[in-house]
């Protein structure tokens, strides 16, 4: 079992509507959560941290954690077609002196006009 | 303020060469990075740098090393290339604090036939 898992899609939608991303972890010691967004030929760029449990709203994207499931959810609302890209969802535990990340594979997501 | 940046971005080698890449980190950050991405396994820590002292190392072979140098940059060399080696590697760069956010460079494209 990979310590990360996610769906990799791929993922169609139409404009404007709510899009739920989702990943489930297994290492109970991961503190750290972020989603990345990665375009085509780009480096991945990040979206949203959180620390620990809880909800965390940006604009039109909102992070969700769960540790008691192990489970970590991005919502997109009112999607754009810019909102096309892979996914990815990240983690790490609170250990100091290292910041290396366990990934998801990614879920590729398409918004049609 | 300039992101990170990474050379070359594309490079085709053939089985048993070796390759060399490189990042600059964005300005004042001393911690680098790097991962490698393919479709398959998705993004995988390599290792990470601090100071010019290696802090943390994936689970890869001996054929991939690195090392940072005085200002920050860094370099990673893959030996004796093989097949499966082909993949895009990414640069992070951190610049310190508790959410240990990582700025990605757009990757090296490495095509090994």
């Amino acid at each position: 079992q990979k310590e990360v898992e996610q769906d990799p899609g791929p993922l169609s939608v139409p404009e404007g509507a709510i899009v739920s991303l989702n990943c489930t972890y297994s290492n109970s010691a991961f503190q750290y959560f972020m989603w990345y967004r990665q375009y085509s030929r780009k480096g991945p760029e990040l979206l949203m941290y959180t620390y620990s449990s809880g909800n965390k709203e940006d604009g039109r994207f909102t992070a969700q954690v769960d540790k008691s499931s192990k489970y970590i959810s991005l919502f997109i609302r009112d999607s754009q077609p810019s909102d096309s890209a892979t996914y990815l969802c990240a983690m790490r535990g609170s250990g100091a002196g290292s910041y290396q990340l366990t990934f998801g594979k990614g879920t590729k997501l398409s918004v049609i006009p | 303020k300039a992101g990170v940046t990474q050379t070359p971005r594309y490079l085709i080698k053939t089985r048993g060469q070796q390759v060399t890449l490189s990042c600059s980190p964005i300005s004042g950050h001393r911690s680098v990075s790097w991962y490698q991405q393919t479709p398959g396994q998705g993004l995988q820590f390599l290792f990470e740098y601090f100071s010019e002292t290696q802090r943390n190392k994936g689970n890869f072979p001996g054929r991939f090393s690195g090392r940072q140098f005085s200002n920050s940059r860094s370099e990673m060399n893959v030996s004796t290339l093989e097949l499966g080696d082909s993949a895009l590697y990414l640069c992070a760069s951190q610049g310190g604090g508790a959410s240990g956010e990582l700025f990605f460079g757009e990757g090296s494209r490495l095509t090994v036939l």
